[in-house]
């Protein structure tokens, strides 16, 4: 069975320092890897992804994530963070073997908070 | 990405009664996904809806209780039937969109239902 796991609920930093948001992941096969944010009473938006390639993907806002196929891990990463960046952030996998396509698989978040 | 629309964007039930949200996209798409997102979780595929044809279900979901209709290829409605206050979730539509590249689907996410049923 394809997973993720993000061991931290929530991770607290200041502003202006880097960020980091942890994902591992478990699946069969090539991972397709994505993260997505959640504002306060918004829906999901679309960070980034991870499909094949360099293994170093950057996405919206400044963010970029960083591909590590020995550690299963797909951290997130923000050389300097905003307080705006606090929010919800989920970690998802596509299920490669759900036959309608589509299937995303999450992890349970972790909510980031940005410090002045 | 892509433009998603939902109504209501938050509504308070009373128990026992039913409530459709509605899903909107701004263009053609093959298949349409059902999330839930309960009070402090993660989200979870309730059902994904093709146009013509039945809506899939996932294990622990089924018609009975969340009915879905795939009228055309920009809409279509999940209804939460008969609820009880554990159906108080924010419910997501979501599609999905070729990338730039055309290498991959990327998933788009509507803005959410929040729903609380008393």
């Amino acid at each position: 069975a394809q997973s993720v796991a993000q061991p931290e609920d929530q991770v607290n930093v200041a502003e202006g320092n880097p960020l980091t948001v942890k994902c591992t992941y478990s699946v069969s096969g090539n991972p397709y890897l994505f993260w997505y944010v959640q504002y306060p009473n918004r829906g999901l938006q679309f960070l980034l992804k991870y499909i094949t390639g360099d293994n170093l993907v950057k996405g919206s806002y400044g963010f970029e994530a960083e591909f590590n196929k020995s550690q299963t891990s797909f951290h997130l990463k923000k050389p300097s963070a905003l307080v705006s960046d606090s929010a919800l952030y989920f970690c998802a996998v596509r299920d490669v073997f759900y036959n309608q396509g589509g299937k995303l698989i999450f992890g349970q978040g972790t909510e980031l908070s940005v410090k002045p | 990405s892509a433009v998603i629309s939902q109504k209501p964007s938050r509504d308070i039930c009373q128990r026992g009664t039913s409530l459709t949200i509605q899903c909107q996209v701004d263009s053609q798409v093959t298949m349409m996904f059902w999330y839930r997102q309960q009070p402090g979780q993660s989200l979870t595929l309730i059902a994904t809806a093709n146009q013509g044809s039945e809506a899939t279900y996932e294990s622990g979901f089924v018609i009975d209780k969340f009915p879905i209709s795939r009228p055309n290829l920009t809409f279509s409605t999940l209804t939460v039937s008969n609820m009880s206050p554990e159906d108080s979730s924010i419910y997501l539509c979501s599609v999905e969109r070729k990338s730039e590249d055309l290498s991959t689907d990327t998933q788009y996410f509507g803005p959410g239902t929040r729903l609380t049923v008393l």
